[in-house]
C-alpha cells in the first residue's frame, strides 16, 4: 500500500540553524501539506501546496518557513533560523484531491537546543 | 469558542466494550469530517472519512455526522487492546466549491482498552 515517507525521523539542531525536513508524498497525489504537533498539543496546519505554489498558509508559517517541490517526488519544509519553540513533530501529508482524505507520514521530530 | 472541541479523556474501557468518541465544532463551513488514529510518536492514520451529514460504517467502526448540532461521533464496537491509541477528529471546509485541505484537528482522545 502506498504511503507517505519522511526523513529524518529525528533531527536535533542548535537554535538559529537552518533545517530541511523531507517528505516523499504518495506518487499520484497532487496536494501536499505540512502540519506540526507540539508535544501534548493539537495537530496544527502549516501550509498547503498545489501546482508548485502555496495554496494556503497559517499564521505559524511566517517568513522563516518555506516549502519546495524540488523534483517530481520530494516535498521539503525549510526552517531558516530555528527557534526553541519550533521543537515539535512535523508531519507531511498528501491527498489526491484538494478536499477529502489526507494521508500522513510518520513525522520528523525536530528538537531545537 | 474553539473551532473544534474534543474531550481529551483519558478513556479506559474493557475489551469488547462499545466506545463512543465525540467532537463538537463551531464553524458551519466544515463539510468534510475525518477520524484519525495516532499511536504514540507516530503519524495520524486515517480511519474514517465522511462528507456532510450521515453515517458511515467500516467493520467495527461507525462514523456519524450531525451538522445541525455540529456534532460528530466515532463508535468502535467490540473494542480490542490494539485499539488503544489517541483518536483525532479533523474537519475541512469547502469554501467556494474548492478546498485546499486545511484540516482543523481536535485535541485528541486517549483511549485504552484493557484485556
Amino acid at each position: 500500500e502506498p504511503e507517505v515517507t519522511q526523513t529524518p525521523s529525528h533531527q536535533v539542531t542548535q537554535m538559529g540553524q537552518e533545517v530541511i525536513l523531507r517528505c516523499v508524498p504518495i506518487s499520484n497525489h497532487l496536494y501536499f501539506y505540512w502540519y506540526r504537533q507540539i508535544l501534548g498539543q493539537k495537530v496544527e496546519f502549516l501550509v498547503s501546496f498545489y501546482n508548485n505554489e502555496i495554496s494556503e498558509k497559517s499564521e505559524i508559517f511566517d517568513d522563516q518557513f518555506s516549502v519546495e517541490r524540488p523534483d517530481g517526488s520530494n516535498f521539503t519544509l525549510k526552517i531558516r533560523s530555528t527557534k526553541l519553540e519550533d521543537s515539535a513533530m512535523y508531519f507531511c501529508a498528501s491527498s489526491e484531491r484538494g478536499s477529502g482524505t489526507q494521508y500522513f507520514g510518520p513525522g520528523t521530530r525536530l528538537t531545537v537546543l | 469558542q474553539k473551532e473544534v472541541e474534543q474531550d481529551p479523556g483519558p478513556l479506559s474501557v474493557p475489551e469488547g466494550a462499545i466506545v463512543s468518541l465525540n467532537c463538537t465544532y463551531s464553524n458551519s463551513a466544515f463539510q468534510y469530517f475525518m477520524w484519525y488514529r495516532q499511536y504514540s510518536r507516530k503519524g495520524p492514520e486515517l480511519l474514517m472519512y465522511t462528507y456532510s451529514s450521515g453515517n458511515k460504517e467500516d467493520g467495527r467502526f461507525t462514523a456519524q455526522v450531525d451538522k445541525s448540532s455540529k456534532y460528530i461521533s466515532l463508535f468502535i464496537r467490540d473494542s480490542q487492546p490494539s485499539d488503544s491509541a489517541t483518536y483525532l477528529c479533523a474537519m475541512d471546509s469547502n469554501a467556494g466549491g474548492t478546498s485546499y485541505g486545511k484540516l482543523t484537528f481536535g485535541q485528541g482522545t486517549i483511549l485504552t482498552v484493557h484485556p
